[in-house]
């Protein structure tokens, strides 16, 4: 059974650092593995995803790593604000033909200002 | 465009009582998804349709969790003799297709149903 873990649970910075977030996975078998965002009372949005052929993806501040033989996943966020405040969660999809995403418990973000 | 809705945003029950959650998808999407995410946890797979049939419900946790899609649009997740662990957050998403290589399947998330259950 996969599961998957992301660490730290918690983490608070000063604006304007840089922050790697980490998510671990058990199975590597993987389809692809993405990043979500969650803000309180509102939905899960996609930030990156990354297909299990590929090492990572970038867009804009973020920058996500996949090392599928070792299980681990990084969301790298550079030059962080106080907006980017947020739970992010880890999913990973096993399989082509099949959808289900299996999530970590996610990492509380506070950027102080 | 619309986005994926849910209602109740918030449902207060008592322990024992029935209740129904209601998701409506983005329009033309065929594949629904419920997830249900505990405080402190990530969202966890309950059921998901293609189209009218309930494809894959392996994670519903017992029979007093159910869902329909009758008209392969809206979907309602139904929770009989609720308990007070089913206090959640239920999520429910959509996606144009279920499993594509061609990006079809991205799942579009609601803002979730706070169910809680004293």
């Amino acid at each position: 059974k996969q599961e998957v873990t992301q660490i730290p649970a918690a983490l608070s910075v000063p604006e304007g650092e840089n922050l790697v977030l980490n998510c671990s996975f058990t199975d590597s078998a993987i389809y692809n593995l993405q990043w979500f965002r969650q803000d309180p009372g509102k939905g899960l949005t996609s930030l990156l995803l990354i297909q299990s052929s590929q090492r990572e993806q970038t867009s804009g501040r973020l920058n996500a790593s996949l090392d599928k033989s070792s299980g681990r996943s990084t969301l790298y966020i550079a030059a962080s604000q106080p907006g980017d405040s947020a739970t992010y969660l880890c999913a990973v999809r096993r399989s082509e033909y099949g959808n289900k995403l299996v999530f970590g418990a996610g990492t509380i973000l506070r950027v102080k200002s | 465009g619309a986005g994926v809705s849910q209602t109740p945003s918030n449902k207060v029950t008592e322990k024992g009582k029935y209740v129904e959650l209601r998701c409506d998808p983005i329009s033309g999407h065929t594949a629904l998804y419920w997830y249900r995410q505990s405080l402190g946890q990530g969202p966890e797979f309950l059921i998901y349709f293609q189209g009218t049939g309930a494809a894959d419900d392996s994670g519903l946790p017992n029979d007093r969790f159910f869902a329909v899609r009758p008209e392969g649009s809206v979907s309602t997740l139904k929770i009989q003799r609720t308990e007070r662990g089913d206090s959640a957050v239920y999520l429910c998403a959509s996606s144009l297709t279920y499993g594509s290589r061609f990006g079809t399947d991205t799942q579009y998330f609601g803002p979730g149903t706070r169910l809680t259950v004293l």
